[in-house]
C-alpha cells in the first residue's frame, strides 16, 4: 500500500533563508508524487508533480523537489523564503491504481519570519 | 473558468441534523472526489466517482453518501451529523480517463467549514 509521511509538522525559517520540506514515500509501483501547497482559508492548488520524466522537478514560486528512490524521499527546497511562502504544504503519491486517487501526508505548516 | 466551487463555504449543524455539501466543476473533468481535512491528519478521501454514474468508498465513508448528479456536479450528504464530523470538506476533480493514470492533478475547491455542536 502507498503511504507519505512528512517530517516536521512545523517549520519555521528566516525570510531570505533556504525552505526544505521532507517527504518520504512507500510504494509497492512505481510513485507519481505531488507537492500541494494551502495558503489560509483556501484550497489546496498543485506546487510540482513528478511523473518519471525527469528526477528534478522545477515548480511554481520557485520551488522544486528532487525524486530519490534509494531514499525513497521527494524533498521540496526553495533557496530563498519569502513571506508570502507562509503556508501549508502537503506531499501526496498516487494510490497506484487507475483513478486518480492520492494518498496524501499530514502536512508542514510553513513559518516565514522577518 | 470557475474552476471548482463548493456551497456553503460554512455551515453550523446541531447534533443528528442533515445537509448536503454541493460541489461543482466546469473543466469537463470525468474523476470528482471528497475530502475531509482535520488537524494533523492531512486530507483523507471520503468518497470519489471515477466517471458520471459511478460512486466508490474512499478510506473514510462512515456516516456519508454521495451523488454524482451529472459529469459537472458531485455531492457529499450527511444523514445525520455527528461532533465528529466538524471538519473542513474540499472537493476535487481531475481529468482521469483513456489512457496511462496517476499523475493527474487534481483541482481543489475554496472548502466548506463544518461546525457540528
Amino acid at each position: 500500500a502507498q503511504s507519505v509521511t512528512q517530517l516536521g509538522s512545523h517549520v519555521s525559517v528566516s525570510e531570505g533563508a533556504l525552505v526544505l520540506l521532507r517527504c518520504n514515500y512507500s510504494s509497492s509501483v512505481p510513485p507519481y508524487l505531488f507537492w500541494y501547497v494551502q495558503y489560509p482559508n483556501q484550497g489546496l492548488q498543485l506546487l510540482l508533480k513528478y511523473t518519471s520524466a525527469a528526477t528534478l522537478v522545477k515548480g511554481i514560486n520557485g520551488f522544486e523537489a528532487e525524486f530519490k528512490k534509494s531514499e525513497t524521499s521527494f524533498h521540496l527546497t526553495k533557496p530563498s523564503a519569502h513571506m508570502s511562502d507562509a503556508a501549508e504544504y502537503f506531499c501526496a503519491v498516487s494510490d497506484g491504481g487507475n483513478t486518480g486517487k492520492l494518498i496524501f501526508g499530514q502536512g508542514t505548516t510553513l513559518q516565514v519570519k522577518p | 473558468n470557475a474552476g471548482v466551487t463548493q456551497t456553503p463555504k460554512f455551515q453550523v449543524l446541531k447534533t443528528g441534523q442533515s445537509m448536503t455539501l454541493q460541489c461543482a466543476q466546469d473543466m469537463n473533468h470525468n474523476s470528482m472526489y471528497w475530502y475531509r481535512q482535520d488537524p494533523g491528519m492531512g486530507l483523507r478521501l471520503i468518497y470519489y466517482s471515477a466517471s458520471e454514474g459511478t460512486t466508490d468508498k474512499g478510506e473514510v465513508p462512515n456516516g456519508y453518501n454521495v451523488s454524482r448528479l451529472n459529469k459537472r456536479e458531485f455531492s457529499l450528504r450527511l444523514e445525520s451529523a455527528a461532533p465528529s464530523q466538524t471538519s473542513v470538506y474540499f472537493c476535487a476533480s481531475s481529468e482521469v480517463g483513456g489512457g496511462p493514470v496517476g499523475w493527474e492533478t487534481q483541482y481543489f475547491g475554496p472548502g466548506t467549514r463544518l461546525l457540528v455542536l
